[in-house]
């Protein structure tokens, strides 16, 4: 069964130092996602990616983060200037139509420690 | 807006008892409703949903959720838990429309002893 993939599963790093998470979605997906869960807290949406842009962002993608698919099967997050706030785990999703009926498939998640 | 709160971060049961996890979710557009589990070192997996129609909704591993609008809720039962429905599992609302993201809860994580 085809399944989101990410790496690393643990990212270490720094105050100040970027980092770049990478994801692989579903071959024939279409609409990528990224969330977050800060440790205790709730699961959180930061950001919706088709056709090669953005198509929704919360009020946490800042100017700090930012998304790209470089290639036809990556698809990463970009934080520039990591803060002690962005410890968190962040999970990658697709979908085949972004809709109801294709639905979202997450990734195992990548857990992010900024020290 | 929409919101989704979950009661109770922990819930503890023994195995053959009966599994209740609560949801409550707030919208004002008719909601569509979710339940994922998440198992140690896994992803997300969809347990079931609600759209339309039927309020009873049957999911994988003998799950079920009932979506009672009157009372806002969508609670996940299971007759009867298993050691392995030990994880946790989070209730997820979103809309019809544009890029559907989901509006997540806490999330409980769910523990079952002999």
């Amino acid at each position: 069964e085809p399944e989101v993939t990410q790496t690393p599963s643990h990212q270490v790093t720094q105050m100040g130092q970027e980092v770049i998470l990478r994801c692989v979605p579903i071959s024939n997906h279409l609409y990528f996602y990224w969330y977050r869960q800060i440790l205790g807290q709730k699961v959180e949406f930061l950001v919706s990616f088709y056709n090669n842009e953005i198509s929704e962002k919360s009020e946490i993608f800042d100017d700090q983060f930012s998304v790209e698919r470089p290639d036809g099967s990556n698809f990463t997050l970009k934080i520039r200037s990591t803060k002690l706030e962005d410890s968190a785990m962040y999970f990658c999703a697709s979908s085949e139509e972004g809709t109801l009926s294709s639905g979202w498939f997450f990734g195992p998640g990548t857990r992010l420690t900024v020290l | 807006a929409q919101s989704v709160t979950q009661l109770g971060s922990h819930v503890s049961v023994s195995e053959g008892a009966l599994v209740l996890l609560r949801c409550n979710y707030s919208s004002s557009v008719p909601p569509y409703l979710f339940w994922y589990v998440q198992y140690p070192n896994q992803g997300l997996q969809l347990l079931l949903k609600y759209t339309t129609g039927a309020t009873l909704v049957k999911g994988i591993n003998g799950f079920e959720a009932e979506f009672k609008k009157s009372e806002t809720s969508f609670h996940l039962t299971k007759p009867s838990a298993h050691m392995s429905d030990a994880a946790e599992y989070f209730c997820a609302v979103t809309r019809l429309g544009g890029y559907n993201k989901l509006i997540f809860g806490a999330g409980t994580r769910l523990a079952v002893h002999p």
